[in-house]
């Protein structure tokens, strides 16, 4: 079973601050990482795919980049909204061939007004 | 497009009943597969199927099978539900070839309670 985390777990972060969080990952046999954003009652929905090291990428006020040599990626947002407030989800896919998603547990943030 | 259907959304079974539940999409994708969210735990994989007539198992198969005959369907069958199985299950589904560079789709999910 491959490990993956995220942290914190959950988070409070006052309207307009900015925030990010962690996803740890193998470092080895990396393939590709995704990040889903899952608020309550929905489904989640896909964010970003990333796979080449040092990959950037943004949308709107959320960004992420990846380190797949030391298997991290970060996830920011900048100017935090109260609609920002879901759970962000990582994904881990290894190139053992078999397409598989591993997720992490999550980091639930919670924006403040 | 409707995207990735499940049906039922919310289900009660007894110990021991079997039943299935139905996961559709209407995008072409070949690659889909079905989770289960329980607390603390986040999404683990119970299968997966590559294409039709091409399944395999994923992290927490044991108590589901599934079957792949159309590009679109992806049942999962219990086949003697346990309390154990209480949990909100998820089908996704994504673009052709493979999964790993293309984003999941996921459907509304089936809210599944074992008494």
């Amino acid at each position: 079973i491959l490990n993956v985390e995220q942290s914190p777990q959950s988070l409070h972060v006052q309207e307009g601050d900015s925030t990010n969080f962690t996803c740890s990952f193998p470092s080895s046999n990396f393939y590709a990482l995704h990040w889903y954003r899952w608020e309550t009652a929905k489904s989640p929905e896909a964010l970003f795919v990333m796979t080449l090291n040092g990959d950037e990428k943004k949308k709107g006020r959320i960004s992420a980049t990846l380190n797949t040599k030391e298997g991290y990626s970060y996830l920011y947002i900048k100017g935090s909204q109260p609609e920002d407030s879901a759970t962000y989800l990582c994904a881990f896919i290894s190139n053992f061939g078999n397409e598989k998603l591993t997720f992490g547990t999550g980091t639930r943030l919670t924006i403040i007004p | 497009n409707a995207g990735v259907t499940q049906t039922p959304k919310f289900q009660v079974l007894k110990t021991g009943q079997s039943m299935t539940l139905q996961c559709a999409q209407d995008m072409n994708h070949e690659y889909m597969s079905w989770y289960r969210q329980d607390p603390g735990m986040g999404l683990r994989l119970i299968h997966y199927s590559v294409g039709a007539g091409i399944t395999d198992q994923g992290e927490v198969p044991n108590g589901y099978n599934v079957s792949r005959s159309t590009t679109e369907d992806f049942p999962l069958r219990l086949l003697s539900a346990a309390p154990s199985q209480t949990s909100v299950y998820f089908c996704a589904s994504s673009n052709t070839g493979t999964s790993a560079t293309y984003e999941q789709y996921f459907g509304p999910g089936t809210r599944l309670t074992v008494t």
